[in-house]
């Protein structure tokens, strides 16, 4: 089955350390996305890459990274800078003007 | 840049009536693509409907329609015959043509639809 898999569902990490969550698709799309959704605040742009070896910031970059080493594979680091880590963070890509998105990643920070 | 705005953030119906959800946007471009998604408590997102500024139809499936005015930046979902499944989180997105779909999407904060039995 082609489709967008992110692990895993829920993460939990303490404070000050920083996290990477997956995200790979099979889908043979070449734009890629990281998107963080909180309560009542929609779905934020974090990073989006169009093609491999290359990614440009969304709305709310700061404090995240991320690569894109293989055209499958876009993981988003949350670094130790990032204010309010705790969120639902969705990951998609896009073929033509349609976005398929993962099952998202729950991250907790205490 | 481009906004997105919902103002209803909660509404809750009888099970087969119809249902309305609002969504204005604002930007400067002429070519673009609007969509709804339903997020259900799984949290998957499902694309709903997509409609093409360029087209003057309104866009339907099955009991989805859409209400396109794009002079007045309005882009309303609707919901027909409504289902207990229909209860889920609805956003309203915005995708710019001009850097060919893959700049991302500009979404609204959402619609809370609640179907009551």
């Amino acid at each position: 089955d082609g489709g967008i898999t992110q692990s895993p569902k829920y993460l939990f990490r303490k404070e000050g350390q920083n996290v990477t969550l997956s995200c790979e698709q099979n889908l043979n799309h070449d734009a890629m996305y990281w998107y963080r959704q909180d309560p009542g605040q929609g779905l934020r742009l974090i990073y989006y890459s169009q093609i491999v070896n290359d990614f440009q910031k969304g709305d709310i970059a700061e404090g995240y990274s991320v690569s894109r080493e293989k055209k499958e594979s876009f993981p988003l680091t949350v670094t130790s800078a990032q204010k309010n880590p705790t969120a639902f963070y969705l990951c998609a890509s896009t073929q033509g003007y349609e976005q398929y998105f993962g099952p998202g990643t729950r991250l907790t920070v205490t | 840049a481009q906004t997105v705005t919902q103002s209803q953030p909660e509404m809750s119906v009888q099970e087969a009536e119809t249902v309305t959800l609002s969504c204005t946007y604002d930007t400067s471009e002429n070519n673009y693509y609007l969509f709804w998604y339903k997020q259900p408590p799984s949290r998957q997102m499902i694309l709903v409907i997509r409609q093409e500024a360029y087209k003057q139809q309104n866009a339907t499936e099955n009991r989805f329609s859409v209400n396109f005015q794009k002079a007045a930046k309005s882009f309303s979902l609707k919901i027909s015959d409504s289902q207990l499944g229909d209860t889920a989180m609805y956003f309203c997105a915005f995708m710019s043509r001009s850097g060919g779909g893959a700049d991302g999407l500009t979404f609204g904060k959402g619609t809370h639809l609640i179907i009551q039995p």
